[in-house]
């Protein structure tokens, strides 16, 4: 079974920084690996999908990298409404989805 | 546009069987690579995936919570059911569906979410 893990737990940040998350697999999900951003009341919001695409109407601040089993999420220059948690997820054949624990980017 | 709603008992008591219905609209999940998953996630803490069904009526399971759960579909009036037995306060949360374009796609959308609390 794919385990993500998901690491800072909180990064506590300015406007305007760079914001670096890390997801590491437990094995390889080859290139399914998706970022989403949820706010406090909402349901989670699709950033990043296959490592390093981007959703529709994602501004370019957000980018996805990585492979295999280590994956970044970067968001260059936060803005306010960027604060949120952020969680990364796999798809494969089993399980078909697991979700990572999650990373707060909160402001300092 | 593709939109998803849960739906249903939004206080249960221990013991007792949630029946949580999705309806959604703007795709069709006899589309072939069309699925749709359940989702929750407990007041404060992560996501955790529940179950799948595909369009080829395929589903698929939460290891731990197997034995617990049932998904089938409506095709015909566009829903989704889930059926959790044997409620626990540990199940209290807020239950989401979302839809998948593909087999190893990600979640592009998403229902609002419906808080479901166990208790006596």
């Amino acid at each position: 079974e794919i385990v993500l893990t998901q690491s800072p737990a909180t990064l506590s940040l300015s406007p305007g920084e760079r914001a670096t998350l890390s997801c590491r697999a437990s094995q390889s999900v080859s290139y399914y690996l998706a970022w989403y951003q949820q706010k406090p009341g909402q349901a989670p919001r699709l950033l990043i999908y296959d490592v390093s695409k981007r959703a529709t109407g994602v501004p370019a601040r957000f980018s996805g990298g990585g492979s295999r089993t280590d994956f970044t999420l970067t968001i260059n220059s936060l803005e306010p409404e960027d604060f949120a948690v952020y969680y990364c997820q796999q798809r494969s054949n089993w399980p078909p989805v697991s979700f990572g624990g999650g990373t707060k980017v909160e402001i300092k | 546009q593709i939109t998803l709603k849960e739906s249903g008992p939004t206080l249960v008591k221990p013991t007792q069987t949630l029946t949580l219905t999705c309806s959604f609209s703007g795709f069709s999940l006899s589309t072939n690579g069309v699925n749709v998953g359940w989702i929750r996630q407990p007041p404060g803490k992560a996501l955790e995936w529940l179950a799948h069904i595909y369009w080829d009526n395929d589903t698929r399971y939460n290891s731990s919570l197997k034995s617990r759960l049932t998904i089938t579909k409506d095709t015909s009036k566009n829903h989704v059911v889930l059926t959790m037995t044997n409620l626990d306060t540990v199940d209290t949360g807020t239950y989401f569906c979302a839809h998948s374009p593909g087999v190893l796609a990600p979640f592009q959308s998403w229902g609002q979410g419906i808080l479901v609390t166990v208790s006596s």
